[in-house]
């Protein structure tokens, strides 16, 4: 079953708008979450975090929004760029799993000019 | 500067071989994780280690074993490749547990069982 998803395989934009990423989870025991984000033929980079005690981390462009009794957490950017294009994975961790984290199916951005 | 480094970026390997597949980190982490990413499948968790020799079994271990002799490196095999198991294979790490922890990714092997 599982623990983290998210729902949408792709997102289409326009340069400028506002991207926005879900990621939905099952697990309340969940103590931090992050969003990576992965070009082709390249490793998952980090992006951006928050723990499960904040609701909101902004970092530039990215801001990360957690709805803990919705279980939910979103991902925005803004603006978007052609640059962001990749794909987005969700992932969860818990205190005391040694970075043992779960991660979601990933979203595929697209940003168009 | 933090580094993962897989040695291989792309491979492709004969149905019935012996694959390794080798990664080293130079952060001083304690725990190394292998992945492998499928479209639609998102990133799977084959196996893991929290300290040298140890190993975990994680969600899709069928068909491949690892080693850590050593803690800056994890090596992953495949005992016989076969066709499904051409995959994008990544390899992570993690320092000790400090609240939020970032785990860090190799550059990725794609590797392909023809």
């Amino acid at each position: 079953d599982q623990q983290v998803k998210q729902n949408s395989p792709s997102l289409s934009v326009q340069e400028g708008r506002i991207s926005i990423l879900n990621c939905d989870y099952t697990n309340s025991m969940f103590d931090y979450f992050l969003w990576y984000k992965k070009y082709p033929a390249e490793g998952p980079t980090f992006l951006i975090s928050i723990s499960s005690i904040k609701d909101k981390n902004e970092d530039g462009r990215f801001t990360v929004f957690l709805n803990k009794s919705a279980k939910h957490l979103s991902l925005h950017i803004v603006p978007s760029q052609p640059g962001d294009s990749a794909v987005y994975f969700c992932a969860a961790g818990r205190r005391g799993s040694q970075g043992n984290l779960i991660f979601g199916k990933g979203t595929k951005l697209s940003v168009k000019p | 500067d933090v580094k993962v480094t897989q040695s291989s970026r792309y491979l492709v390997k004969r149905t019935g071989e012996k694959v390794f597949l080798e990664c080293v980190q130079d952060m001083d982490h304690e725990n190394m994780f292998w992945y492998r990413q499928d479209p639609g499948l998102g990133l799977r968790l084959i196996y893991f280690s929290y300290d040298v020799k140890m190993k975990e079994k994680g969600d899709i271990p069928e068909g491949y074993s690892v080693s850590r002799e050593k803690k800056e490196r994890f090596s992953l095999i495949l005992e016989s490749a076969s066709t499904n198991q051409t995959s994008m294979y990544l390899c992570a790490s993690t320092g000790r547990d400090r609240g939020v922890t970032e785990a860090f990714f190799g550059q990725g092997t794609r590797l392909t069982v023809v």
